[in-house]
């Protein structure tokens, strides 16, 4: 299958402070992101999606100013989650979708946040 | 909306059996579905999908079964090893490029050596 390489795995970042995941498609062109939230034991949370060249899609109940996403080229997207708090803390994962509707998932980010 | 639920939420089989898990859809707009495996802390793994113009694929120990009327579709997994031991969720999708996943909520199984 095809790869997407998500960094960096873990992150520990102080209360207030930002954070930026990277999503990458390594070897297809990926025209659709999306960003996850799973919860221990739980299943996949759609956070938004993301389309290249334009504005995120964000799920109901997600804050887009909180969890900034920015799909500028066609193998990088990103996941900025601006002055996070303790109860951000989670494992944020991308999955990337090229011209099929196979979508692949990176290796997810743990972020806590102290 | 897609509403996809997924049963068992846990499964243990004997090493050597069979393992079979299940799931419902609601939108017949749906015709792509695909099942992936997540090892604890590890991302998901596509390991096999199937397509609506299609009732059955099998890949070696792993089938996946489509039953378009009913809205349904099964993993079935045979000769289990400890290995398969894992998280397993299915999803749905209207196979367009950029349209959303539906996850199932999850299958933990457990092969017992």
């Amino acid at each position: 299958g095809a790869v997407v390489s998500q960094h960096p795995s873990r992150v520990i970042c102080k209360s207030g402070t930002s954070v930026k995941i990277e999503c990458r498609s390594l070897d297809f062109q990926a025209t659709t992101m999306f960003w996850y939230r799973q919860f221990p034991k739980k299943s996949l949370m759609l956070m938004a999606t993301s389309n290249e060249g334009s504005k995120a899609t964000y799920e109901q109940g997600v804050e887009k100013d909180k969890f900034l996403i920015n799909h500028a080229s066609l193998t990088l997207s990103t996941l900025t989650v601006t002055s996070a708090h303790p109860e951000d803390s989670s494992f944020y994962i991308c999955s990337a979708q090229g011209g099929l509707p196979e979508a692949f998932f990176g290796q997810g980010t743990r972020l806590t946040v102290v | 909306g897609e509403n996809v639920e997924q049963h068992p939420s846990t499964l243990s089989v004997q090493e050597g059996d069979s393992a079979v898990i299940k799931c419902t859809y609601s939108d017949s707009a749906s015709n792509y579905f695909p099942w992936y495996k997540q090892e604890l802390g590890k991302r998901p793994q596509l390991i096999i999908d199937i397509r609506s113009n299609v009732g059955e694929k099998k890949d070696q120990r792993i089938a996946v079964t489509l039953n378009k009327t009913a809205k349904h579709f099964s993993l079935h997994i045979t000769e289990t090893q400890p290995e398969d031991s894992a998280v397993y969720f299915c999803a749905a999708s209207n196979g367009n490029t950029g349209n959303q996943f539906y996850f199932g909520t999850g299958t933990s199984l457990t092969v017992i050596p």
